[in-house]
């Protein structure tokens, strides 16, 4: 799985977007980028993921560049309950058949919001 | 629909135990992880396994094994623990062969 990239930590105000940029600039042809978070001592939980188009959901968006070298999660109105950890992970999208799909998680960057 | 769950939420254990951790995954979940995550690092992936056989183990000591049962829940099992071995253990689970896992709150193990 390509590496990543992110900043160790970074802060936003609440009601604010908090933009978590990602590089990997490794990544290939079929791999996708997917991003995660995990609030204190919870399990991580799913946020969103992409392949080249830029994705939205309930809630975030992932904005990828054309070259796909880097990307950006966009938690558009920042609340104190996004605190968190948030994980940028590339890997092949969704396989079929129940093969080996483990998630190879870096440090992730500390986002904390500050009222 | 009820989430992963896992037991026991807590657990102290001294060195040379044995330790035994469990993990029901959502229900039509067919595949498990596990994964443990020593305090200030990411997770790392142990072990997954897909309608009762394992499909992947990542880099830990033949100390760590698991399995399925065929109600798909799973078992990570631990014998001759070390001090290192003391992290949050976590279980998740996805429908099939897919990168969408969810996870369980963990089982927070301390070895002394």
């Amino acid at each position: 799985d390509a590496k990543t990239t992110q900043p160790p930590s970074m802060d936003c105000a609440e009601g604010r977007a908090a933009n978590l940029p990602c590089n990997h600039s490794t990544i290939s042809g079929n791999e996708y980028v997917y991003w995660y978070r995990q609030i204190h001592s919870q399990g991580p939980q799913y946020i969103i993921h992409g392949l080249k188009n830029n994705e939205t959901n309930e809630m975030a968006s992932l904005i990828i560049t054309e070259d796909r070298k880097s990307s950006t999660l966009i938690l558009p109105h920042a609340t104190l309950r996004d605190t968190a950890v948030y994980y940028c992970i590339v890997r092949p999208g969704p396989i079929s058949g129940g093969s080996n799909y483990k998630l190879t998680f870096g440090k992730g960057t500390l986002l904390t919001v500050n009222p | 629909d009820a989430g992963v769950t896992q037991s026991p939420t807590h657990l102290i254990k001294t060195r040379g135990q044995q330790v035994t951790l469990r993990c029901s995954p959502i229900s039509g979940h067919k595949s498990v992880s596990w994964y443990q995550q020593v305090l200030g690092q990411g997770p790392q992936f142990i072990f997954q396994y897909y309608e009762k056989e394992e499909r992947g183990r990542g880099n830990f000591p033949d100390r760590f094994s698991a399995r399925q049962f065929p109600n798909y829940s799973s078992e990570l099992n631990v014998n001759a623990l070390l001090l290192g071995d003391s992290a949050l253990y976590l279980c998740a689970s996805s429908l099939r062969g897919e990168s969408r896992q969810y996870f369980g709150p963990g089982t927070r193990l301390l070895v002394l």
